[in-house]
């Protein structure tokens, strides 16, 4: 089972930030927070991934809260384009296993 | 810099045929993984490699599925006596590893398989 909660599906403005949010409350040390996005029809795209650290790249931001419970992926400027099931998965790093355990993600429709 | 690919993209086949499917990973990533997506579902883990060792492997990897990577790198995912049930789109992701700040797999556009 998906070991995260996210919402089933959000709006967004076109030109606006896209927050979307995931409750990962049974979070361990050692696992690690990664987003990827499906747009329809086509392979799963990594986003972005942190442990602690708020983290930052070229296609969006993620926010981890302190306790490490709930994180939040930013898409500063949404646009048609970003319009894709996003999901929201925690990994370990170094077990036993290291497949990715995907839930249903959030539905992000970006708005013209 | 190439990504994943994977061939065919669409594959249309009788219940009963036998599929293969190919996978060539990102060079110089030695692991390989194959899910499974079915309509409204998130991807499903089926079997992993690292190199050519197959190391783990779903419940959902029937004895109708078999999987190689026989020289650490391309894979191909074989379906015998498939059934209407196989219907799915089926990923392969590559990454790096092991590594030190998280292992990172990249996805391929995907084959999509329909069993009439």
């Amino acid at each position: 089972d998906a070991k995260t909660t996210q919402p089933t599906s959000m709006d967004c403005a076109e030109g606006r930030a896209a927050n979307l949010p995931c409750n990962h409350s049974t979070i361990s040390g050692n696992e690690y927070v990664y987003w990827y996005r499906q747009i329809h029809s086509q392979g799963p795209q990594y986003i972005i991934h942190g442990l602690k650290n708020n983290e930052t790249n070229e296609m969006a931001s993620l926010i981890i809260t302190e306790d490490r419970k709930s994180s939040t992926l930013i898409l500063p400027h949404a646009t048609l384009r970003d319009t894709a099931v996003y999901y929201c998965i925690v990994r370990g790093y170094g077990g036993a296993t290291n497949k990715l355990i995907f839930g249903t993600g959030t539905l992000l429709a970006v708005q013209p | 810099d190439t990504g994943v690919s994977q061939n065919p993209r669409h594959k249309i086949t009788k219940r009963g045929q036998n599929v293969t499917f190919r996978c060539d990973p990102i060079s110089e990533h030695n692991r390989l993984y194959w899910y499974r997506q079915t309509l409204g579902q998130g991807p499903e883990f089926l079997t992993y490699f690292q190199n050519e060792a197959q190391l783990e492997k779903s419940r959902l990897l029937s004895d109708r599925f078999s999987a190689e990577r026989p020289k650490g790198s391309f894979s191909t995912l074989e379906i015998q006596r498939t059934e209407q049930g196989d219907s799915a789109m089926y990923l392969c992701a590559s990454s790096l590893g092991p590594g030190t700040g998280g292992e990172t797999q990249y996805f391929g556009p995907g084959t999509r398989l329909l069993v009439l």
